[in-house]
């Protein structure tokens, strides 16, 4: 059974700092990773998904890595805001098509 | 595209009476997923459809819990009776079949509160 685990589970950083969140998981047989930003209240936003065939994707302040052999992923986001505080979900897809998810890391930006 | 639309986006209810969400996915999407969050539990997969077809319906709770998806772009999860341990927050998401660049789209939930 799938399992997925994020640490830290709350993380608070001043503004403009660089900070590494983490995911690890269980099985190495996935199709894919996404991860996802939720707000308080709010539903999920994908922010990035990478392939089983890759190792990371970028998308502007956003990277994210895959490192399939040892059951691991990070999102790494660059010079943080205020506006980046929210709760980011980690979550893996098998081939059972399912969806499993971290129980999250909440990030606090401080101005 | 609208994207995934769930309703109602709130509901509150008395304990024993009969709840139902409803969730509209993406078109063209194969895979329909509900899901449930809590604080203690994080988000858990209830049931999944393929090409409307139930899949996996380990995740429901127990026999209070049904859900149907009559036709490609309709779906319900039912509760009855509701009890107040069923509060939680409920999301539908919608899928490709997985070739691995695929991922979910999710609505942006019903808030179920039992009281």
């Amino acid at each position: 059974k799938q399992e997925v685990t994020q640490i830290p589970a709350a993380l608070s950083v001043p503004e403009g700092e660089n900070l590494v969140l983490n995911c690890s998981f269980t099985d190495s047989a996935i199709y894919n990773l996404q991860w996802f930003r939720q707000d308080p209240g709010k539903g999920l936003t994908s922010l990035l998904l990478i392939q089983s065939s890759q190792r990371e994707q970028t998308s502007g302040r956003l990277n994210a890595s895959l490192d399939k052999s040892s059951g691991r992923s990070t999102l790494y986001i660059a010079a943080s805001q205020p506006g980046d505080s929210a709760t980011y979900l980690c979550a893996v897809r098998g081939g059972s098509e399912k969806l499993v998810f971290g129980k999250g890391t909440k990030l606090t930006v401080n101005p | 595209d609208a994207g995934v639309i769930q309703s109602p986006r709130h509901e509150v209810t008395e304990m024993g009476q009969e709840v139902t969400l409803r969730c509209k996915p993406i078109s063209g999407h194969d895979y329909l997923f509900w899901y449930r969050q809590t604080m203690m539990r994080g988000l858990e997969l209830l049931i999944y459809f393929n090409n409307n077809v139930p899949i996996d319906d380990s995740g429901m709770p127990e026999d209070r819990f049904s859900a149907k998806m009559p036709n490609a772009s309709f779906s319900t999860l039912k509760i009855q009776p509701s009890e107040p341990r069923d509060s939680a927050v409920y999301f539908c998401a919608s899928s490709f079949y997985p070739g691995d660049g695929y991922g979910y789209t999710f609505g942006s939930g019903t808030r179920l509160t039992v009281v």
